[in-house]
């Protein structure tokens, strides 16, 4: 199958301090990426989906000016993590939609101090 | 209102038995994936399944769509430590223009002892 990568695969950062994560595919053009968060135990939750060249459409209940999305590159989505907060500890999972599936990232995971 | 209701969330059994998650929901779906999902890695998908009725076997993993596309189950027989995870259900709703955005359902942590 299709490969997506995430980097880094795990950040600690200090409060107040931004972090970004790169998602990329490796060897397919995502048009979009979807962007998830997922708690210890629980299922993942979508934050957004990202097209290309355009703006990400956030799901209900998640800050845009928070959780900066770019998508500038058919094989690269950028979440930013804006004056991270302890409560934004959590699994970050993107994914690129292939042509049949999604193909999911491994992962990232995000420790705020 | 979760979308998809994944049942049940928590399942602890003894190497060799038989065991069956299930998928519910009132939207009608035009795909529905089944994913397993290792601690700190992405989830893996194990089957689609995109025609009502339809029937995937794999190994000892067996996966039904309802024939409605609104349900499905997966069956595991002989449950071995190795199928210990975190099972997730996840569809495309019919009929809209999401990009192709999947809902998941709560997901199943299934635990297999020897």
């Amino acid at each position: 199958g299709a490969v997506v990568s995430q980097h880094p695969s795990w950040v600690i950062c200090k409060s107040g301090t931004s972090v970004k994560i790169e998602c990329r595919s490796l060897d397919f053009q995502a048009t979009t990426m979807f962007w998830y968060r997922q708690f210890p135990k629980q299922s993942l939750m979508l934050m957004a989906t990202s097209n290309e060249g355009s703006k990400a459409t956030y799901e209900q209940g998640v800050e845009k000016d928070k959780f900066l999305i770019n998508h500038a590159s058919l094989t690269l989505s950028t979440l930013t993590v804006t004056s991270a907060h302890p409560e934004d500890s959590s699994f970050y999972i993107c994914s690129g939609r292939g042509p049949y599936e999604q193909y999911f990232g491994p992962g990232t995971r995000l420790t705020v101090t | 209102t979760q979308l998809l209701e994944q049942s049940p969330q928590f399942l602890s059994i003894q190497e060799g038995e038989n065991l069956t998650v299930y998928c519910n929901s009132s939207s009608v779906f035009s795909s529905l994936q089944w994913y397993r999902q290792e601690p700190g890695e992405g989830p893996v998908l194990l089957v689609t399944v995109v025609t009502g009725g339809e029937v995937k076997k794999l190994k000892r993993l067996t996966f039904q769509f309802g024939d409605a596309r609104k349900d499905s189950s997966l069956h595991i027989t002989a449950a071995q430590p190795g199928d210990t995870g975190l099972y997730l259900c996840a569809g495309v709703e019919a009929g809209g223009t999401s990009y192709g955005k999947l809902t998941f359902g709560q997901g199943t942590i299934l635990t297999v002892h020897p």
